[in-house]
């Protein structure tokens, strides 16, 4: 199977002060990056979907300002959670798309990110 | 817009007994169907993934079904175990590759 690596695992910050969020695709060429965030027992929604090189698309009601997306090259995306509040704390979880396999899906192992 | 609905949303179980985890979805031009694992805190463990032009699916104990025209999926775990116990999910995408979208997810507990 496909590995991918989310760092850190877990970050702990205080109000107002931003955070990135490393994805990489350890094993494979990932030209499109969905990322997700997970309230607490609530379901996986889609934030953004970005492409190797071109700026990302944000699902509506995400700020694009607010969740900077960057997706330079086929192994790594960073996803940076500017001016953070306590609302933004939640598990986020990248997923890259495999070029050569898109019917399947591979997830990150998920960042917990508890703002102060 | 496809909406994805799990029921129930909690179930407890004792050991041994076989487990049936429902999946419904509005819009059945679906590409594929997965099913998903997720344990407290962790991520998302892929399971099994259904195309739209299978009927089901078999991993070991896990067996999923899938009826695109009445837009539901079944996910039945034989025999349970305690080391079952997790939330599982379901997820469909649009297209392949396209974004996935999740239902809210089974909470099983499986009491020894």
């Amino acid at each position: 199977g496909a590995v991918v690596s989310q760092h850190p695992s877990w970050v702990i910050c205080k109000s107002g002060t931003s955070v990135k969020i490393e994805c990489r695709s350890l094993d494979f060429q990932a030209t499109t990056m969905f990322w997700y965030r997970q309230f607490p027992k609530q379901s996986l929604m889609l934030m953004a979907t970005s492409n190797e090189g071109s700026k990302a698309t944000y699902e509506q009601g995400v700020e694009k300002d607010k969740f900077l997306i960057n997706h330079a090259s086929l192994t790594l995306s960073t996803l940076t959670v500017t001016s953070a509040h306590p609302e933004d704390s939640s598990f986020y979880i990248c997923s890259p798309l495999r070029a050569s396999d898109t019917d399947t899906q591979y997830f990150g192992p998920g960042t917990r990110l508890t703002v102060l | 817009k496809q909406e994805v609905t799990q029921i129930p949303a909690a179930l407890s179980v004792p050991e041994g007994e076989n487990l049936v985890l429902n999946c419904s979805f509005t819009d059945s031009a679906i590409y594929n169907l997965q099913w998903f694992r997720q344990d407290p805190g962790k991520g998302l463990t892929s399971l099994l993934l259904i195309q739209s032009s299978q009927r089901e699916q078999t991993s070991g104990r896990l067996n999923a079904s899938l009826d695109k025209s009445s837009g539901r999926s079944t996910l039945y775990i034989a025999a349970s175990q305690p080391g079952d116990s997790a939330t599982y999910l379901c997820a469909v995408p649009v297209a392949a590759g396209n974004k996935l979208t999740f239902g809210g997810g089974t909470r099983v507990l499986v009491k020894p």
